[in-house]
């Protein structure tokens, strides 16, 4: 199956400060990339559609100019989490989609704490 | 209502044993339909897709039911290594990719 990357798998960060996340197919192209968060014990909550070229699509609830996306090329995407605070804390999950089914591949997830 | 509903468990089961899950959808216009593995701490991984004709895979099979909106899995011969979350996902309508996930149902698997 393809191979999603993601980047870091864990982060520490003190609060206030952002924190970037990459997400790479590592051997095919996806316009469309989608960003997922989960809490303990609980499903995956869909944060935002990230699409190669255009903007983003939050979900609603979803802070946009809190959770940065960028989709500069056909294999990368990024999520910066910006002035990151402890309830910011989760499991961040990337997922990038083929173009041809649409099925998904999902990322090995980066956990993130803010002390 | 939940777009996707699961019971979370625990099902505790002895190995051998076969296990059903089921699994309610609220937008009747989904078309894809997927069961998804999660161990603990770990990214869901595709255990199989979900077909309006009902589908196996070794030990798993899988059945949709559209006029009642639920879909199942089942597990026979349960294995140590079967234990984990399963994660029934909905695609969210007609030509969309965006997924819905359920919370999920636990699984254990005792020896």
């Amino acid at each position: 199956g393809a191979v999603v990357s993601q980047h870091p798998s864990r982060v520490i960060c003190k609060s206030g400060t952002s924190v970037k996340i990459e997400c790479r197919s590592l051997d095919f192209q996806a316009t469309t990339m989608f960003w997922y968060r989960q809490f303990p014990k609980k499903s995956l909550m869909l944060m935002a559609t990230s699409n190669e070229g255009s903007k983003a699509t939050y979900e609603q609830g979803v802070e946009k100019d809190k959770f940065l996306i960028n989709h500069a090329s056909l294999t990368l995407s990024t999520l910066t989490v910006t002035s990151a605070h402890p309830e910011d804390s989760s499991f961040y999950i990337c997922s990038a989609s083929l173009r041809t089914s649409g099925e998904q591949f999902f990322g090995p997830g980066t956990r993130l704490t803010v002390l | 209502r939940k777009e996707v509903e699961q019971d979370p468990g625990p099902f505790n089961v002895p190995e051998g044993a076969t296990v059903a899950f089921n699994c309610t959808y609220s937008n009747s216009a989904s078309q894809s339909f997927f069961w998804y593995r999660q161990d603990c701490r770990k990214e869901p991984k595709l255990l199989m897709s979900v077909y309006s004709s009902g589908n196996e895979d070794g030990r798993f099979t899988a059945q949709l039911n559209r006029a009642s909106q639920y879909i199942s899995l089942l597990i026979r011969d349960s294995k140590l290594s079967d234990s984990a979350t399963y994660l029934c996902v909905v695609n969210s309508g007609a030509g969309t990719y965006k997924y819905i996930f359920g919370t999920g149902t636990r699984l254990k698997v005792l020896a």
